[in-house]
């Protein structure tokens, strides 16, 4: 089956920018999602990018894929204690019916 | 404009017992998915609905776990007997079939603790 695979652990500094990876196998992926969990609550969707794209910015948040690697990456630029939560890539395609494959998720913690 | 609401947001009880636990997708929408989150086995898919109809319930640990959708506005997931490795946050989710993002929403989830 399909993959998505994140690291499991970032720390960063508050102020810094976060850099968040994420790599996938399917290589008709049509759109890939960036989905936040803060302790204790559901996942929610942060942005999503389509495949096509090379690049979506949103406030702090910039959304980076490289097709051709099979790499996403989620910035988030000027880090706040508030940022820190479980961050989770998803891609989904045509090829799985539309459905949403997950990665493990990324911790986030952000240091004062 | 209500998101997905689950019930009961913690439940604790004991091996053996029955669970019941509780989803109202967002209105309109008409794909239901039940997921379990583990430390061990982070986010699984358990079973989906399109249209109130189960499509693909491969996802389901073992015939203790259940899923009922009787309808466009609410579905079930039962566990029974429950057992301590049940223990996990369940949570339901859905989403428009045939938009261009396919995005789905999350519920809050459910916090089982089976001792």
């Amino acid at each position: 089956g399909e993959d998505v695979e994140q690291s499991l652990f970032l720390s960063v500094r508050e102020g810094d920018s976060s850099v968040i990876n994420c790599t996938y196998t399917d290589s008709s992926s049509t759109y890939l999602y960036w989905y936040k969990q803060e302790p204790g609550a559901g996942l929610q969707l942060l942005t999503y990018i389509f495949s096509n794209m090379d690049m979506k910015q949103d406030q702090r948040l910039t959304v980076l894929l490289n097709k051709k690697d099979k790499h996403l990456s989620l910035r988030i630029a000027d880090t706040q204690t508030g940022d820190s939560a479980i961050y989770f890539c998803a891609e989904s395609s045509n090829n799985a019916g539309n459905m949403l494959t997950f990665g493990g998720g990324t911790r986030l913690m952000v240091k004062p | 404009d209500a998101g997905v609401i689950q019930s009961p947001r913690h439940e604790v009880t004991e091996m053996g017992q029955e669970v019941t636990l509780r989803c109202k997708p967002i209105s309109g929408h008409n794909s239901l998915f039940w997921y379990r989150q583990t430390m061990m086995r982070g986010l699984e898919l358990l079973i989906y609905f399109n249209n109130n109809v189960p499509i693909d319930d491969s996802g389901m640990p073992e015939d203790r776990f259940s899923a009922k959708m009787p309808n466009a506005s609410f579905s079930t997931l039962k566990i029974q007997p429950s057992e301590p490795r049940d223990s996990a946050v369940y949570f339901c989710a859905s989403r428009t079939t045939g938009t261009l993002t396919n995005t789905i929403y999350f519920g809050e989830g459910s916090w089982l603790t089976v001792v």
